[in-house]
């Protein structure tokens, strides 16, 4: 079965580091989703993006962070300069045209020191 | 703010029993329902979703139900097994039109199931 695949599983860096997260959405899926979890809290919406460009963004995702699908496979998110408060599991999301279902992967624990 | 709203963090119940967890929204603009389930260091796994036009969807063991006048929606697992044993949680979004299709999401309930 098909599945979204996220790497790293874990992450630690220094606060003020920039950080990659990479994601391989299914392949058939168009939609793209970043979602975040800090710990404790629930799961909240980021960023969605579309046809090579966000759709649309959630308030939390200021200048800091950015997207990018740089080749027919992987998406990342970038967070260019850490912040504690950055602490959270990220889980990326993909959709099928059609559907409103969005299958997630298993996430990337990051935790900035 | 709190559109969606699982307001029992767990929920315990005897394999072989039923078990419902519950959802509340305020907004009413979402027109999709979805549930969720994970487990530890995983990611959410889709379970069953209803569209606002029905009022429930059934998928083997697992049923929703939605009251659009309470905004209130229910997922109910019969039989309980002890593998139901996750976080469940409720997710809604507004894909009408000019909506949003991000999905919001409550805190989640943890369901235990005794063997």
């Amino acid at each position: 079965e098909p599945e979204v695949t996220q790497t790293p599983s874990h992450q630690v860096t220094q606060m003020g580091q920039e950080v990659i997260l990479r994601c391989v959405p299914i392949s058939n899926h168009l939609y793209f989703y970043w979602y975040r979890q800090i710990l404790g809290q629930k799961v909240e919406f980021l960023v969605s993006f579309y046809n090579n460009e966000i759709s649309e963004k959630s308030e939390i995702f200021d200048d800091q962070f950015s997207v990018e699908r740089p080749d027919g496979s992987n998406f990342t998110l970038k967070i260019r300069s850490t912040k504690l408060e950055d602490s959270a599991m990220y889980f990326c999301a993909s959709r099928r045209t059609g559907l409103t279902e969005a299958f997630f992967g298993q996430g990337t624990r990051l935790t900035v020191v | 703010d709190q559109q969606v709203k699982q307001n029992s963090p767990s929920l315990s119940v005897q394999e072989g029993r039923i078990s419902i967890l519950n959802c509340d929204y305020t907004n009413s603009m979402f027109d999709y329902f979805l549930w969720y389930k994970k487990y530890p260091a995983e990611g959410p796994t889709f379970l069953i979703s209803i569209s606002s036009i029905k009022d429930k969807n059934e998928d083997g063991r697992f049923t929703v139900f939605l009251n659009k006048s309470a905004k209130h929606l229910s997922l109910h697992i019969v039989p309980s097994q002890p593998g139901d044993s996750a976080v469940y949680f409720c997710a809604a979004s507004a894909q009408g039109q000019g909506g949003s299709e991000k999905l919001v999401f409550g805190k989640g309930t943890k369901l235990t199931v005794n063997p």
